[in-house]
């Protein structure tokens, strides 16, 4: 089975602290992802990469930067960490295939705290 | 830009019985797939079930099926003989058939919490 591995279960960070967050996944997935789940809001895409070095912008990239410079390794950054940060952010990936019905694999998430 | 509601932010239902969520969406397009995705406590998210919206038939995985209706888009989950185990929250999802751009990822309801009572 695929595993998709995120470093950190809970975090907690002050304001204005650069914060990464790291996603591993082992099955040479093209595309990785990540989301951030709020209570009401269910999950939001922030930022996709569909290749090495590639990104695309998701629905709330504001805020947030994010580098892909292994296939295996997709990184969130937050430059400067704010309240309205906090959240759970979950990571996945998929094999690649755009014009499939793919499934997405999915990390267990980090639950992030900014104080 | 497409949506995805699920109006039931929480659904209780007895042990054994047969529970149904729902999900409606908006798009404009006409190849599309469809998703339920369940998070159970552990936070990893679960693929259950996905549909393709090209395909009349409506998908089954076992104790999980779907009544995909394209023309009112609704796309809703019906979990037979609940088990205590099917307690999480539930997000219906679509993806464009031909993502491009910034529409590459899915787009996911607000979830529903499914309460299973012994």
């Amino acid at each position: 089975d695929v595993k998709v591995t995120q470093s950190s279960r809970y975090l907690v960070k002050r304001t204005g602290e650069k914060v990464f967050l790291e996603c591993v996944q082992d099955m040479d997935h093209e595309n990785m992802f990540w989301y951030r789940q709020d209570p009401g809001l269910g999950l939001r895409l922030i930022y996709f990469s569909y290749d090495v070095k590639m990104k695309e912008k998701g629905d709330i990239p504001e805020g947030y930067s994010v580098s892909r410079e292994k296939k295996e390794r997709f990184s969130l950054i937050l430059e400067s960490a704010s309240t309205n940060q906090t959240s759970m952010y979950l990571c996945a990936s998929s094999l690649g295939d755009r014009t499939t019905n793919e499934k997405l694999f999915f990390g267990s998430g980090t639950q992030l705290s900014v104080l | 830009a497409q949506t995805v509601t699920q109006s039931q932010p929480e659904m209780s239902v007895q042990e054994a019985e047969t529970v149904t969520l729902s999900c409606t969406y908006d798009t404009s397009e006409s190849d599309y797939y469809l998703f339920w995705y369940k998070q159970p406590p552990s936070r990893q998210m679960i693929l259950v079930i996905r549909q393709e919206a090209y395909k009349q038939q409506n998908a089954t995985e076992n104790r999980f099926s779907v009544n995909f209706q394209k023309a009112a888009k609704s796309f809703s989950l019906k979990i037979s003989d609940s088990q205590l185990g099917d307690a999480a929250m539930y997000f219906c999802a679509y993806r464009s058939r031909y993502s491009g751009g910034g529409a590459d990822g899915l787009t996911f309801g607000k979830g529903t919490h499914l309460i299973i009572q012994p």
